[in-house]
């Protein structure tokens, strides 16, 4: 069965600060990973999309890495703003066409004054 | 652009009742899904629609119906509201792609089955 796990499931950082989301995931076939940014009450927003033979990807101060070896991934966040708050949630692609989704639970990261 | 629009924002449902979630886009699309989101759980695909007049059943299609007459157009029809249907309910779409193009979500509808 397809799983996508992310840790932790919160996160509280001090605003400034730098932290690291991750993610383990067991699809197959794998086409793509994506990270997901989920304010309170919208719907996601991509951050980034990274293919099989892409290590890492960035999106201003989101960067993103892929172990495609491991089936690990994480999301960095840089210098944390107020708005950074909300869910991250890490989704693997599993179809040739890279549209049909596996959704992790997501990580809640709240970032505090 | 508009992108991606839902309505209702929020609805209370009496078990058995029926309603319709309605979709739009206007970024002339041709992929459009819809997902359910259960709290701390990921999201699971219900229906999905790779066009105008072709639709297809997703991992949780039990207790809905699409339908997909214009590009821009894919609701969602609950026909006998049930508590375990009670989510958040997003719509998407994307165009297509060799390694899967953007999805574009709407905002969400609320829905509680009481």
């Amino acid at each position: 069965k397809n799983q996508v796990e992310q840790s932790p499931q919160s996160l509280i950082i001090l605003e400034g600060k730098n932290c690291t989301l991750q993610c383990n995931y067991t699809v197959s076939p794998f086409s793509n990973l994506r990270w997901y940014k989920q304010d309170t009450g919208r719907g996601p927003v991509s951050l980034t999309i990274m293919t099989f033979s892409e290590n890492t990807k960035s999106n201003g101060r989101y960067t993103a890495t892929l172990d495609a070896d491991t089936k690990q991934s994480s999301l960095h966040i840089t210098a944390s703003q107020l708005s950074d708050s909300a869910s991250y949630i890490c989704v693997v692609a599993f179809n040739n066409a890279g549209n049909m989704l596996t959704f992790g639970g997501g990580t809640r990261l709240m970032v505090k004054p | 652009n508009a992108g991606v629009t839902q309505t209702p924002k929020f609805r209370i449902l009496k078990i058995g009742q029926s309603m319709t979630l309605q979709c739009a886009q206007d970024m002339n699309h041709n992929y459009m899904y819809w997902y359910r989101q259960d709290p701390g759980m990921g999201l699971k695909l219900i229906y999905y629609s790779v066009g105008a007049g072709i639709t297809d059943k997703g991992e949780v299609p039990n207790g809905y119906n699409v339908s997909r007459s214009t590009t821009e157009d894919f609701p969602l029809r609950l026909e006998l509201a049930a508590p375990s249907q009670t989510s958040v309910y997003f719509c998407a779409s994307s165009y297509p792609g060799t390694q899967g193009s953007e999805q574009f979500f709407g905002p969400g509808t609320r829905l509680t089955v009481l």
